[in-house]
């Protein structure tokens, strides 16, 4: 089965330094991985889509300054959150999705999550 | 752009009953209508799910209805245990690349 992990699984980090998340599609080609934030409201943000082989698509209050994404392969790919600051704390999940057709017809397989303390 | 509502942002049941959340959605594009379950602490993972070719569609509990008119979806979860506490969230697709949650039904059910 498709499975998605995601490390690490927690982390703190001092206001103002980075720190960098991965993902990892084992079971499929992952050809999109979109990352999002849960709030500790609870409601998630579509911080950017990536796709294999296209530019990364970031969402409007996200940039690549802020939040580079690395996708270099069907299996892989890689989040930072740069200068991190208490508005930057949460939940961060990865989606990958596997290139079955249009990406609004497709599950999405999320990883365990990275959450993030700033401090 | 999409919106996508789940009015019931808590839902509580007695073990055994039926639960029903609710998801409405703007966009007649959405094509696929998805739920996840986020259990305390944890990530999301895929429940079930439905395409807009079909109004009704069941997987052992869980039974999906879409009323495209309405644009509305719902889960509905019968005999309902104390594992399926969790929140729930509606995913709609529109066949973009963009995917817009609800904000979530808590559901709580007690022994």
């Amino acid at each position: 089965g498709a499975l998605v992990y995601q490390y690490p699984r927690r982390t703190i980090c001092k206001s103002g330094t980075s720190m960098r998340m991965e993902c990892q599609a084992v079971g499929f080609q992952a050809t999109s991985v979109a990352w999002y934030r849960q709030s500790p409201q609870k409601t998630f943000e579509l911080i950017a889509l990536s796709t294999v082989n296209s530019a990364i698509k970031y969402e409007q209050n996200f940039t690549q300054e802020k939040f580079p994404i690395s996708h270099p392969n069907l299996s892989f790919s890689s989040m930072t959150v740069l200068n991190a600051y208490l508005e930057d704390r949460g939940l961060y999940l990865c989606g990958a999705r596997r290139d079955w057709g249009e990406w609004g017809a497709e599950t999405l397989y999320f990883g365990s999550g990275t959450r993030l303390t700033v401090l | 752009g999409e919106k996508v509502e789940q009015h019931e942002s808590t839902l509580s049941v007695r073990e055994g009953d039926s639960a029903v959340i609710n998801c409405t959605y703007t966009d007649t594009a959405s094509s696929y209508f998805p739920w996840y379950k986020q259990e305390a602490g944890k990530s999301l993972h895929f429940v079930i799910d439905i395409r807009s070719n079909v109004d009704r569609k069941q997987s052992q509990r869980l039974i999906v209805l879409l009323d495209k008119k309405a644009k509305r979806f719902s889960l509905h979860i019968t005999a309902t245990q104390p594992e399926d506490s969790a929140i729930y969230f509606c995913a709609p697709g529109t066949g973009g690349y963009k995917v817009v949650f609800g904000s979530g039904t808590r559901l709580l059910v007690s022994p």
